[in-house]
């Protein structure tokens, strides 16, 4: 069974302080990972996407992979109140374009004022 | 910026009733998926459909569920006999065929079913 799993939180962050998320995967052969932001009662929302080793910034975003220790993490540098959401890392496993995503259950981060 | 529509935003039914939901994926997308998030749990994967046909399915997408692309722009899953436990979020996506499995989908605002 191919699992991504998650500390479910919450992670409670200053507003302004960096917040660190971490996701580890169980299938070594896995190429693709994702974070995906999810607010209370909406659909997920893509924010990173990494498939090579090292990191990958976007804005505020740092999405760092090892794939030799299977594990995938998300910074938020200058945490906003906005960030308050659950934040899902989904790895595919698949080489193809058909590929399913296989998600974690999420940690919930709140970024307190 | 391109979205997935589905429709309806709710939809309440009897046990036992077929319900259909809608999707317009993003229109020049190749690959199109249902995902379904049971209430506090993970979102999960149910089905891919890649050339007019399935190329994925999980344990959970049993004779009960089929999806159907009918014409150039809708995707619909229908649930042929809903039991309670169908009550979920129900969440369309696609992706675009360029970049390959690296690129993410794009998810849409989902359904909410409720079976009664």
């Amino acid at each position: 069974q191919k699992e991504v799993e998650q500390n479910s939180g919450p992670l409670s962050v200053p507003e302004g302080a960096i917040a660190s998320l971490n996701c580890t995967y169980s299938d070594r052969g896995s190429q693709s990972f994702f974070w995906y932001r999810q607010y209370s009662g909406k659909s997920p929302e893509l924010i990173m996407s990494i498939y090579s080793n090292g990191d990958k910034e976007d804005g505020r975003f740092t999405a760092q992979l090892n794939k030799a220790s299977q594990y995938v993490s998300l910074l938020i540098r200058d945490s906003q109140p906005s960030d308050s959401a659950t934040y899902l890392c989904a790895v595919s496993p698949g080489y193809s374009s058909a590929s399913k995503i296989i998600f974690g259950s999420g940690t919930r981060l709140s970024i307190r004022p | 910026e391109p979205e997935v529509t589905q429709t309806p935003s709710h939809q309440v039914t009897q046990m036992g009733q077929e319900v259909i939901l809608r999707c317009v994926p993003i229109s020049n997308h190749l690959y199109f998926y249902w995902y379904r998030q049971i209430l506090g749990q993970k979102v999960e994967f149910l089905v891919s459909f890649y050339n007019n046909e399935i190329s994925e399915k999980s344990e959970i997408f049993d004779d009960q569920f089929s999806v159907e692309r009918p014409d150039g722009s809708n995707f619909t899953l229908k649930i042929r006999s809903t039991k309670l436990e169908d009550s979920a979020m129900y969440f369309c996506a696609s992706r675009g065929g360029q970049g390959g499995p690296n690129y993410g989908y794009t998810f849409g605002s989902g359904t909410r079913l409720t079976v009664v």
